[in-house]
């Protein structure tokens, strides 16, 4: 199976801050992104996603951007908040319709009051 | 409407035995997809069902199998628990024959399963 390390990246924000999850993905054939929000004891819970055809898709408080000349993805929230805090993970369907999604090792997003 | 549903929440078996994971879909979806999460390996890909068949299915040893039911529930088998099945397992549902791909997939809570 894919390996994805046994430590996983952090970010420590303030509320009300802008906080970026950055992404590099290894497919240049995926043309299907998504991010995904896990919070503790709970499964993955899906924020958004975007096509290789957009480089930029909006949400509510959340932007997701697109850069496939470096095969990189980043999630944007706006105005953090404390609910925001949460494991984070990038996942891209390696092209095809092979109905499988590859997930990335995650990003631990914490919100300080 | 109620959320993918899966049974039983926590498990606890032996190495040697065999054990059954249970996921109900949400209603109407017929994409269900099974992942195993551990702090090493992160989230792993290991099959997805649609209409009863399996479409894909990840790197993983032939002791892991699983089936999908005419009503869309779906199982997935281990046998011959080894310690490092050890994980939180994980089912999906989607709603369109693309299944998780441009569809929005919905997780259940897990089944964590310990081997001793």
């Amino acid at each position: 199976g894919e390996s994805v390390g046994l430590h996983l990246p952090t970010l420590s924000v303030q509320e009300g801050d802008n906080s970026i999850i950055n992404c590099a993905y290894s497919n240049s054939a995926s043309d299907y992104f998504i991010w995904y929000k896990q919070e503790s004891g709970k499964g993955p819970q899906f924020i958004i996603d975007i096509r290789s055809n957009m480089d930029k898709r909006q949400g509510q408080r959340v932007t997701v951007l697109l850069n496939k000349t470096v095969k990189h993805l980043s999630l944007q929230i706006a105005a953090t908040q404390p609910g925001d805090s949460a494991v984070y993970f990038c996942a891209e369907n390696s092209g095809g319709s092979n109905y499988k999604l590859t997930f990335g090792k995650g990003t631990l997003l914490t919100v300080n009051p | 409407k109620a959320g993918v549903t899966q049974t039983p929440r926590y498990l606890i078996k032996t190495r040697g035995q065999q054990v059954t994971l249970s996921c109900s879909p949400i209603s109407g979806h017929r994409s269900v997809s099974w992942y195993q999460q551990t702090p090493g390996q992160g989230l792993q890909f290991l099959f997805e069902y649609f209409s009863e068949t399996q479409r894909n299915k990840g790197n993983f040893p032939g002791r892991f199998s699983g089936r999908q039911f005419s009503n869309s529930r779906s199982e997935m088998n281990v046998s011959t628990l080894e310690l490092g099945d050890s994980a939180l397992y994980l089912c999906a549902s989607s709603l369109g024959p693309q299944g998780p791909l441009y569809n929005e997939q919905f997780f259940g809570p897990g089944t964590r399963l310990t081997v001793l």
